[in-house]
């Protein structure tokens, strides 16, 4: 069965933290995506990498950074966080293919910051 | 500037009746469109696309959507609800602005299927 895993379903952190969240595919998917999803605003994009090391930002990369060193890994990293980032964050793999493939996604990240 | 957009925030019907989710798209080009559902703490699960070719497309569960390129719509139905069938729906469509990478999705449309 294939699979998305995120590293942590919930997490409580205090501002000004580093956060990390993983994610991992095994599909040997070449696009990978985060997402953050609040309540009436839908899914929105954070970055993507359509290749190891390779990153492009997405439509909301403000606070946010990721890494990429290897096919089945992205992770995105808060480097200090704030409560505005309080979210639920989903990640996604996608094979190549001009967007034609659906999303696989994992089962999402819920962060608090206090 | 491409958007999709499901003009309800809520669908409430009863188990064994049709159900329709709405959606509309703004895209440049020819669209590649999807449905995802979610579930309670959940990520989201892939239902059905329409890329090319008949306009009445069908999915996971039973769930069919019609493509109607000239009110740029693409609903999503299923002949008779389940409870089961309660959860939240996300309509998407593939970017055709950054070849093809991203996906614009809409709000969400919370489905209530009552017993």
């Amino acid at each position: 069965d294939v699979k998305v895993t995120q590293s942590s379903r919930y997490l409580v952190k205090r501002t000004g933290e580093k956060v990390f969240l993983e994610c991992v595919q095994d599909m040997d998917h070449e696009n990978m995506f985060w997402y953050r999803q609040d309540p009436g605003l839908g899914l929105r994009l954070i970055y993507f990498s359509y290749d190891v090391k390779m990153k492009e930002k997405g439509d909301i990369p403000e606070g946010y950074s990721v890494s990429r060193e290897k096919k089945e890994r992205f992770s995105l990293i808060l480097e200090s966080a704030s409560t505005n980032q309080t979210s639920m964050y989903l990640c996604a793999s996608r094979s190549a293919g001009g967007g034609t493939g659906e999303l696989f996604f994992g089962e999402g990240s819920r962060l608090t910051v206090l | 500037a491409q958007s999709v957009a499901q003009p309800e925030d809520q669908v409430n019907v009863a188990e064994g009746n049709p159900l329709t989710v709405k959606c509309t798209y703004s895209v440049s080009g020819n669209p590649y469109l999807f449905w995802y559902v979610q579930y309670p703490n959940r990520g989201l699960q892939f239902l059905l696309k329409y890329i090319t070719g008949d306009n009445l497309v069908k999915g996971s569960y039973g769930f069919e959507a019609e493509f109607n390129k000239s009110q740029t719509s693409f609903h999503l139905k299923k002949p008779s609800a389940l409870v089961s069938d309660s959860a939240l729906y996300f309509c998407a469509v593939r970017d055709s602005n950054t070849g093809g990478f991203k996906t614009i999705f809409g709000a969400g449309t919370r489905l209530f299927v009552k017993a």
